[in-house]
């Protein structure tokens, strides 16, 4: 199975404070069309997780611009430009160009 | 508005079996995927399977296979997982989430259900 390794584990930041998480894949998610399933999600406190990023760099609807997404091969980049106070959580990469899919460790994402 | 309304928690003997539903309204059911993923408390997400709407096809992922079973009833739009010997490794909350898919070339889990809790215990 594909191993994607998520640093740092933990990240603390003020808001306002601009932060990235990497996402390194055991593997090239780059499949033979050309696509990288290459997905970001949030889990915020006693919530489901939520789509922020799909195809590595396409912003979910509804997801505000402070989020952006990275990357290729197999080393991937999540940046929120501007902490804010719900963005506070736990942040999986995840992947789905091969079979089985599977998702990073989380990082999780507190105020300082 | 999309819901999806996952079953209750539940708490059940080792080597027994469990069926966990997720009741879905606002949507098509016949025409998506839903997918099944495990978390293990303050642990990692784990993919076990999708399933059609339409016809109950399903794909698991082999760590799976011969612990879950997918089915679906288009009759009420709901999809069920049944978990059967049961362990304490199977003590988790089981997420449904339904399958955005573009025909183009993409997909993504756009709706969850708030998560199943199961835990396996004597």
């Amino acid at each position: 199975d594909v191993v994607l390794t998520q640093t740092p584990s933990t990240l603390s930041a003020t808001i306002g404070q601009s932060v990235s998480i990497s996402c390194r894949s055991s593997q090239s998610l780059l499949d033979s069309a050309g696509n990288t399933y290459l997905y970001w999600y949030l889990q915020r406190p006693g919530q489901s997780p939520q789509l922020l990023i799909y195809l590595v760099s396409n912003l979910g609807s509804g997801v505000p611009n402070r989020f952006s997404g990275s990357g290729s091969g197999t080393d991937f980049t999540l940046k929120i430009s501007g902490v804010e106070a719900e963005d506070l959580g736990v942040y999986y990469c995840m992947q789905a160009t091969h079979a089985p899919y599977t998702f990073g460790a989380g990082t999780k994402l507190e105020l300082k | 508005e999309v819901q999806l309304q996952q079953s209750g928690a539940e708490l059940v003997k080792p080597g027994a079996s469990v069926k966990l539903s997720c009741k879905t309204s606002g949507y098509t059911f016949s025409n998506y995927y839903m997918s099944w993923l495990k978390q293990m408390p303050g642990q990692n997400i784990e993919w076990i399977g999708n399933i059609y709407g339409g016809n109950g096809g399903t794909g698991y992922n082999q760590k799976f296979k011969g612990k879950a079973t997918l089915t679906v009833d288009k009759s009420s739009s709901t999809a069920y997982m049944d978990l059967s010997s049961l362990t304490s490794e199977d003590s988790a909350v089981y997420f449904c989430a339904k399958i955005f898919f573009n025909y183009g070339s993409y997909w993504y889990f756009d709706f969850w259900g708030p998560g199943t809790m199961v835990t396996v215990s004597s």
